[in-house]
């Protein structure tokens, strides 16, 4: 595997579900994000973590949470969502301050019902 | 103000055109710029990075900055089918120091 991965990449899950989309990156970057991608809007960042410690959060609802257990792994994990939650939710890192650009996974369509 | 605007198209070319995407950001204080370039079902991937003003030239791919007029540009020379997607602008800096980007817009090349 090379470069960044997500699983799945699909998902449909009702309101009252709990799943969790992963990310695994094979770069050997320091720097991982969550991004929301919605038609109509440009790329919304909703986390970020640098050596696996979370240095932002995008006042994102606490329905969507977190997790860096270690520099190559990203998960996020969902509950209780609203149909407006919607989106493709993709995941990128990158080496250092990410001045030199972020290298992207191909996202996990998520439809909430 | 958004710190970057970008017009979402869509934008449709027959094939062999010149087509010149843009986008205007509002922090003089940019660095770095790039385009990305998005597939259908895909994530973005990085087509050109340009350090402060000027040109870089890649192939087809020309991405020009101008600091003056905070003003970024990508043209593609002789268009291709295989360029329609959708290409995103985007700046490094922001508040908190992140990749900011605009709309996107989506292009597509008729044969």
């Amino acid at each position: 595997e090379t470069g960044v991965t997500q699983t799945p990449r699909h998902l449909v899950m009702g309101m009252t579900n709990k799943k969790s989309l992963k990310c695994e990156q094979h770069l050997g970057h320091n720097a991982m994000y969550w991004y929301k991608q919605s038609a109509k809007k440009p790329l919304e960042l909703m986390f970020v973590y640098n050596f696996k410690e979370q240095t932002e959060n995008n006042s994102v609802p606490s329905r969507f949470s977190p997790e860096c257990p270690n520099s190559s792994h990203l998960f996020l994990h969902l509950h209780t969502l609203q149909p407006e939650d919607s989106a493709l939710y993709l995941c990128a890192s990158s080496q250092g301050s990410g001045n030199y650009g972020y290298t992207f996974g191909s996202g996990t369509r998520l439809t909430v019902v | 103000q958004k710190e970057v605007e970008q017009d979402p198209g869509p934008l449709s070319v027959p094939e062999g055109a010149i087509v010149s995407l843009n986008c205007t950001y509002s922090n003089s204080a940019f660095q770095y710029f790039m385009w990305y370039r998005q597939y259908s079902r895909k994530g973005p991937e990085l087509l050109m990075y340009t350090y402060s003003s000027g040109n870089k030239e890649d192939g087809r791919f020309t991405a020009q900055v101008d600091k003056s007029s905070k003003y970024i540009s990508l043209f593609i020379r002789d268009s291709q089918p295989s360029d329609s997607a959708t290409y995103l602008c985007a700046v490094f800096g922001g508040s908190q120091g992140n990749l900011i980007f605009g709309k996107g817009t989506k292009l597509s090349v008729k044969p």
